[in-house]
């Protein structure tokens, strides 16, 4: 079955350190997001990539970074320079072009927090 | 700029009861609509989507939702709620804004099925 596998399920992050998420989809989609969720706040858009070789940032870009080499594979950094990231990160695919209408799937999401 | 409000943040019904998550979007152009579930530490199910035609759309699960353009509305609905209906609950509106169709989420609504 297609899909979108997200790991690790959980990470811990050290001070000073830089994690990466990785986001893994065979739905064939040309377009990946990284959402950030708080309690509270619904999701809110790291980045976005709507083609291999090309990424924009979204609403909170700042203390992430981004890659997007192959078209199944969208990893998140998460650098020392984002003093809060305790959260929940879901990462997101889709259609774009003449099916951009059609809604994103999901992956199972990682639960990211400080030590 | 297109937004999304839901105004509930946690509804409590009894099981069996009837239940209303409600949800309004501002939009300057054209608007697809859905409806997402999230249960604990997963990602995000697609319950239903409102693309164009009937204002009436079916989903999963036994739920359904009604588009009402002139009150920039689009209201979950389920006539008789179960237990494994507990979850968190997210509309979303897809409209195309600079260059791409962006998603904007709504910040949830927390439905709790009481037995």
């Amino acid at each position: 079955d297609g899909g979108i596998t997200q790991s690790p399920k959980y990470l811990f992050r050290k001070e000073g350190q830089n994690v990466t998420l990785s986001c893994e989809q065979n739905l064939n989609h040309d377009a990946m997001y990284w959402y950030r969720q708080d309690p509270g706040q619904g999701l809110r858009l790291i980045y976005y990539s709507q083609i291999v070789n090309d990424f924009q940032k979204g609403d909170i870009a700042e203390g992430y970074s981004v890659s997007r080499e192959k078209k199944e594979s969208f990893p998140l950094t998460v650098t020392s320079a984002q003093k809060n990231p305790t959260a929940f990160y879901l990462c997101a695919s889709s259609y774009r072009g003449g099916r951009s209408n059609q809604p994103q799937h999901f992956g199972d999401g990682t639960r990211l927090s400080i030590l | 700029a297109q937004s999304v409000t839901q105004l509930d943040s946690q509804v409590p019904v009894f099981e069996e009861a009837p239940v209303e998550l409600r949800c309004n979007y501002s939009s300057s152009v054209s608007v697809y609509l859905f409806w997402y579930v999230q249960y604990p530490n997963q990602g995000l199910q697609l319950l239903l989507k409102y693309l164009s035609g009937s204002t009436l759309v079916k989903g999963i699960n036994g739920f359904e939702a009604e588009f009402n353009k002139s009150q920039t509305s689009f209201h979950l609905r389920k006539p008789s709620v179960h237990i494994s209906d507990t979850a968190e609950y997210f509309c979303a509106v897809k409209a195309y804004s600079g260059g791409y169709q962006k998603v904007t989420f709504g910040t949830g609504t927390k439905l709790q099925v009481i037995p």
